[in-house]
């Protein structure tokens, strides 16, 4: 049972290049989400999806694209990366029954933008 | 989001001491959690709450769903090494429009020496 899985775990791009980070879960959750970690301020929520083809900004969402085609996966775009997106990204998946606010994160993907 | 206050920030303590944490909001929330994050890896979630004045332990570990609704505790009993981590708080406003996303607080690292 993989659960939540996000790739790269690393990745370094160059200022201005596009880059997309990977979200897949087994668990058919309904819900998914990503979020930021940066020192200082905690897991700040970037965009998040109810269901496939339903998504919704969260706190921090310009300069960042999300898509959901399928239920399973939820990728994460940087059209233009800048170095202020340097930051660890974690996804996040909940199912919509009984207890939708427990979230499950994935183990994160460490972007360095030079 | 709105924003959660967690503290202490970061604690030292000796294995076999008991740790209290907490955190508070300036509006009413109708679900609390509490996450630990190892290095390196995503958070695990520990504990959720869903009715004021619930009390919910899991092992060492007990939380509390303050009366208020504005607040939450997170108790570790006969603190381990392996206790060394970050604990998150997070919740969910009762006022929020985000489907189920959770606002976060910054963080406790907790470091345990034997």
């Amino acid at each position: 049972d993989a659960g939540i899985t996000q790739s790269p775990r690393y990745k370094i791009t160059e200022t201005g290049r596009q880059v997309t980070l990977m979200c897949h879960q087994t668990w058919s959750h309904s819900y998914m989400f990503w979020y930021r970690q940066d020192l200082g301020h905690g897991l700040r929520l970037i965009y998040y999806s109810a269901a496939a083809d339903i998504t919704d900004k969260g706190e921090v969402p310009d300069g960042y694209v999300v898509s959901r085609s399928k239920t399973e996966n939820f990728p994460l775009t940087l059209e233009s990366a800048t170095r202020s997106q340097t930051s660890v990204y974690f996804c996040a998946s909940s199912d919509s029954g009984a207890f939708p606010y427990e979230q499950y994160f994935g183990p994160g993907t460490r972007l360095t933008v030079t | 989001g709105q924003q959660l206050n967690q503290s202490p920030q970061s604690m030292f303590i000796q294995e076999g001491e008991d740790v209290s944490m907490n955190c508070t909001s300036s509006s009413i929330f109708n679900t609390w959690l509490w996450y630990k994050q190892d290095p390196g890896e995503g958070p695990v979630l520990l504990i959720a709450l869903y009715k004021a004045g619930e009390l919910t332990s899991n092992g060492r570990l007990t939380a509390q769903f303050g009366i208020t609704r504005k607040d939450s505790f997170l108790n570790i009993s006969a603190s381990i090494p392996s206790d060394v981590g970050i604990y998150f708080c997070a919740g969910h406003p009762s006022n929020s429009n985000s489907g189920y996303a959770l606002n976060f607080g910054k963080g406790t690292s907790l470091l345990v020496t034997p």
